[in-house]
């Protein structure tokens, strides 16, 4: 099955600065890549998703990047602000049944 | 106006106990997931329902049951408690199944604490 990797665990970053987080993925017929936010105590929010045919998408201060050939997608975050320190999650989907695997999780914390 | 809501919020119970959380989308939605989210925040789907027709069933002990009345509704039973179970359980719903449709939404969870 599906195995989806991210790396760091924990993040740490000056405010205004920008985060990059990655994550690696085995299933070469994943085509679908979601990333959640979950601040505590709350439910993942979907921030943001891009699906196979596509190489980058952005919205406002997020971006995200899928290199297929090497099976890995980030997260892009520019001008970060405190609001932005919360647990975030990459996952994928080959589209099978809607299953999403997720990643481990990432700490980012945004120092003011 | 929440679109994915669950009940309760906190559980806590003892060990052998029978319990129920119940979840409820008003976003009309076709297909819902349970997802347990264990003490280093690792999320692994349980099950998922489409049109109240159970699709994905992940290994889970055959303890918890999972109840589809009508597709705005997903619940999960779990009989006979144990403290492995203490977790935070989400319940997510998302348009239907096919490849557009499948951006999931999340309710707030429930915190569930064996003791």
């Amino acid at each position: 099955g599906e195995n989806v990797e991210q790396h760091p665990s924990t993040l740490s970053v000056q405010e205004g600065d920008s985060a990059v987080i990655k994550c690696t993925y085995s299933d070469s017929a994943s085509n679908y890549f979601p990333w959640y936010k979950q601040e505590l105590g709350k439910g993942p929010q979907l921030i943001i998703d891009i699906r196979s045919n596509v190489g980058e998408k952005k919205d406002q201060r997020i971006a995200v990047t899928l290199n297929k050939t090497a099976k890995h997608f980030s997260l892009h975050i520019t001008e970060t602000q405190p609001e932005d320190s919360a647990v975030y999650f990459c996952a994928a989907s080959n589209n099978a049944r809607s299953k999403l695997t997720f990643g481990k999780g990432i700490t980012l914390s945004v120092r003011p | 106006d929440t679109a994915v809501s669950q009940t309760p919020k906190y559980l806590v119970t003892q060990m052998g106990n029978d319990k129920s959380i119940k979840c409820e989308q008003n976003l009309g939605h076709d297909t819902m997931y349970w997802y347990k989210q264990d003490s280093k925040k690792f999320l692994k789907i349980m099950f998922s329902y489409n049109n109240k027709e159970l699709i994905i069933n992940e290994t889970v002990p055959n303890r918890f049951s999972p109840k589809s009345p009508d597709k705005a509704h997903l619940n999960l039973h779990i009989n006979s408690l144990e403290l492995g179970d203490s977790a935070v359980y989400f319940c997510a719903s998302s348009q239907g199944m096919e490849s557009d449709l499948y951006e999931q939404y999340f309710g707030p969870g429930t915190r569930l604490t064996v003791t």
